[in-house]
């Protein structure tokens, strides 16, 4: 289960921190993911974080580089999105998911992708 | 960055009738481990998107077997067998090969 918080009603370069509380899975072993949904519009994958053992790496997409940093904190089964410098184009659904994990089904490996999602948190960047 | 594109992207159905859509990558979404990185998510109304199908043909835990996944390389397909009510919601595609995460515009579907 996920379930996201901090959301919320902010200014044209303001800031806010989004966080998400993981449980019912291995929490330190799984790549994770921001995904946000601009009202009436499709799905973004915004930034990904891998698992410590492949070396915390970060991605993020062009648009949000340099203006959000994602991290996880595995002894709180915790990650978040730290996100500045917030345009009015931000506004969005954000949700918080799982990104690939490994899973044996039958003896065989398969790869899950974005299998768990929280519900959700709205931000609203408005002046 | 793979683009993904979905057609069509709305899609109108009586019920009991099959249902398709088609999603088509930009390029392979075969790696190196012989697996294909396809996925398709159901949004239903006011929820969180929900995984459907994994590795091109692969039912999640839980999705009912009218539905089903195929494709291979560039092309994939969604199909329902016989569309329920409950199966409304807007599909999307996803291809998980490389970051960034990138999915199809999604495919409306609702019930006649």
């Amino acid at each position: 289960q996920l379930v996201e918080s901090g959301g919320g009603l902010v200014k044209p370069g303001g800031s806010l921190r989004l966080s998400c509380s993981a449980s019912g899975f291995d929490f330190s072993d799984t790549w994770m993911s921001w995904v946000r949904q601009a009202p009436g519009k499709g799905l973004e994958c915004v930034a990904r974080i891998k698992s410590e053992a492949d070396g915390a790496t970060t991605d993020y997409i062009a648009p949000v580089k340099g203006r959000f940093i994602i991290s996880r904190d595995d002894s709180k089964n915790t990650l978040s999105l730290q996100m500045s410098s917030l345009k009015t184009e931000d506004t969005a659904v954000y949700y918080c998911t799982t990104d690939l994990r490994v899973n044996n089904v039958g003896g065989v490996f398969y790869f899950y992708a974005m299998d768990v999602w929280g519900q959700g948190t709205t931000v609203t960047v408005t002046s | 960055e793979i683009v993904m594109t979905q057609t069509p992207l709305s899609l109108s159905v009586t019920p009991g009738q099959p249902a398709s859509i088609s999603c088509k990558s930009s390029q392979s979404l075969l790696r190196g481990d012989g697996k294909t990185y396809l996925y398709w998510y159901l949004q239903k109304p006011g929820q969180s998107p929900h995984l459907l199908i994994y590795e091109v043909s692969n039912r999640f835990s839980g999705v009912p077997d009218r539905f089903s996944g195929s494709g291979s390389g560039t092309d994939f397909t969604l199909r329902i067998s016989r569309v329920e009510a409950e199966d409304v919601g807007i599909y999307y595609c996803m291809q998980s090969k490389q970051f960034p995460r990138t999915f199809g515009q999604g495919t409306k579907v609702d019930i006649k």
